[in-house]
């Protein structure tokens, strides 16, 4: 069956940097892109970007550039989120997702980020 | 700029009952790539319906999806217990790609 299974709960100091993995299997890793999808506390889903993990070429968000990387080890079936410079209000649990780049089909179990000196 | 806003922001309704949830995007949809989620508190997003009106594998019937051009429904013919949530609906904008509404939260009257 398919599982997008996603790395726990982190806590970093502010200006620090994190790297969320995101583990799939049960398909073919390469005919799904993975989409990145972010929700602060008790706010709503908004979506960061996604990988095409065919060519690895990497789309973002226009609020989700610069500090944000999404990278891929198609060996191990894995999409990775890296973020530096974290700040306080990146706090959030980020989901990874499969999509045929409309829909997602396929959710993580989520990755809380908790920023905080 | 493509915005996507639901109605109502909760909707407070008994089991049994009939919930109609709306979305209207601010552009016209592209190809009716409309999406709609459900999400429980400290769970994952779950795919309900795509294409505005196609339900994902495993939905049950009472879930449907409705509309084309910038107005879409959700529609639960008969509320279950497990169906008190926040659902989500999500656009695709070719410039700005996957855009999500602010969600509309069911809960028990």
């Amino acid at each position: 069956q398919v599982q997008l299974v996603q790395s726990g709960s982190e806590l970093k100091k502010p200006g620090a940097s994190v790297k969320v993995s995101c583990k799939a299997s049960g398909y073919a890793f390469t005919t799904y892109a993975i989409n990145w999808v972010r929700q602060a506390p008790g706010q709503g889903l908004e979506w960061m970007g996604w990988i095409n993990t065919n060519t690895g070429v990497p789309r973002y968000a226009q609020d989700f550039t610069g500090r944000f990387v999404f990278s891929l080890d198609t060996s191990v079936s894995t999409a990775y989120l890296h973020i530096t410079s974290l700040k306080a209000e990146d706090t959030a649990v980020y989901f990874c997702a499969r999509t045929t780049m409309v829909e997602s089909d396929y959710w993580g179990q989520g990755s809380l980020v908790t920023v905080s000196s | 700029e493509l915005v996507v806003t639901q109605s109502p922001g909760t909707l407070s309704l008994s089991p049994g009952e009939r919930a109609t949830l709306s979305c209207r995007t601010s552009q016209s949809v592209t190809g009716s790539y409309l999406t709609w989620y459900q999400q429980k508190p400290g769970q994952a997003p779950r795919l309900l319906i795509y294409d505005a009106s196609r339900r994902a594998t495993g939905v049950p019937d009472r879930f449907s999806g409705s509309g084309s051009g910038t107005d879409f429904t959700l529609t639960i013919s008969r509320l279950e217990p497990e169906d008190f949530a926040v659902y989500y609906c999500q656009d695709h904008d070719r410039s700005r790609g996957l855009i999500f509404g602010p969600g509309t939260t069911v809960d028990i009257k």
